[in-house]
């Protein structure tokens, strides 16, 4: 079968790094991408990754490694508003996009 | 206003009714999708569309149908709302172009309670 692994939770304090792994097992594996959600909101975009390698915005950066399966989101400085779910999802070549269960990150003070 | 819109953003239902949530683009995005939320299973998907009278089937499609006769419109019916069908459904675009595969556009949610 088809599936995504990532934690459940994980809990930092303010200005720490938190990296939240994502492992897979798929078919037709496209790129995988990263979505922030908080409580109440829609999904959004945080990055993609079609090829191996470490891509950085901002303080976010993702890595994807196609020979593991493997990727990760890595948070950098963090702050209370990162305090939020977080979902990889991987792009099937067929053009859709299936997600991970989610973790959720708290940030404490 | 350009973006993604759903409505109704919320609705109760019984058991039985035919439900439809609308969602509409102004992006003349290719592709859309339909996905549901509940607790501890993160989204799933229930359909997707290409283009414009091509619609395919996600992981949970059954109890749903869709339509997409127009590029900008998706909608989502359920024909005979059940109550394991309470939960928040969100639609999304994109545009699938090599370089920003993976990149959707979430609507605001439609959140369903069927009694």
């Amino acid at each position: 079968g088809q599936s995504l692994e990532q934690p459940s939770e994980v809990t930092a304090v303010e200005g720490a790094i938190v990296q939240i792994n994502c492992t897979y097992q798929t078919s037709g594996f496209y790129g995988l991408s990263w979505y922030q959600q908080h409580d109440g909101g829609a999904p959004t975009f945080l990055s993609y990754n079609a090829l191996d390698g470490l891509e950085e915005t901002g303080r976010f950066s993702s890595f994807l490694s196609r020979s593991d399966s493997y990727g990760y989101l890595l948070l950098q400085e963090l702050q209370m508003k990162d305090s939020a779910s977080y979902f990889c999802a991987w792009v099937a070549d067929d053009y859709k996009l299936s997600f991970g269960a989610g973790t959720t990150v708290t940030v404490r003070a | 206003d350009a973006g993604i819109t759903q409505s109704p953003r919320y609705k109760i239902t019984e058991t039985g009714r035919q439900v439809t949530l609308m969602c509409h683009q102004t992006w003349s995005h290719s592709y859309m999708f339909w996905y549901r939320q509940d607790l501890g299973h993160g989204l799933r998907l229930i359909y997707y569309s290409a283009a414009a009278d091509i619609t395919d089937k996600g992981e949970v499609p059954d109890g749903y149908v869709v339509s997409r006769s127009k590029t900008e419109n998706f909608p989502l019916t359920l024909e005979s709302a059940t109550r394991s069908q309470t939960s928040v459904y969100f639609c999304a675009s994109s545009e699938w172009e090599v370089e920003t595969a993976g990149e959707l556009f979430f609507g605001e949610g439609s959140r369903l309670t069927v009694l």
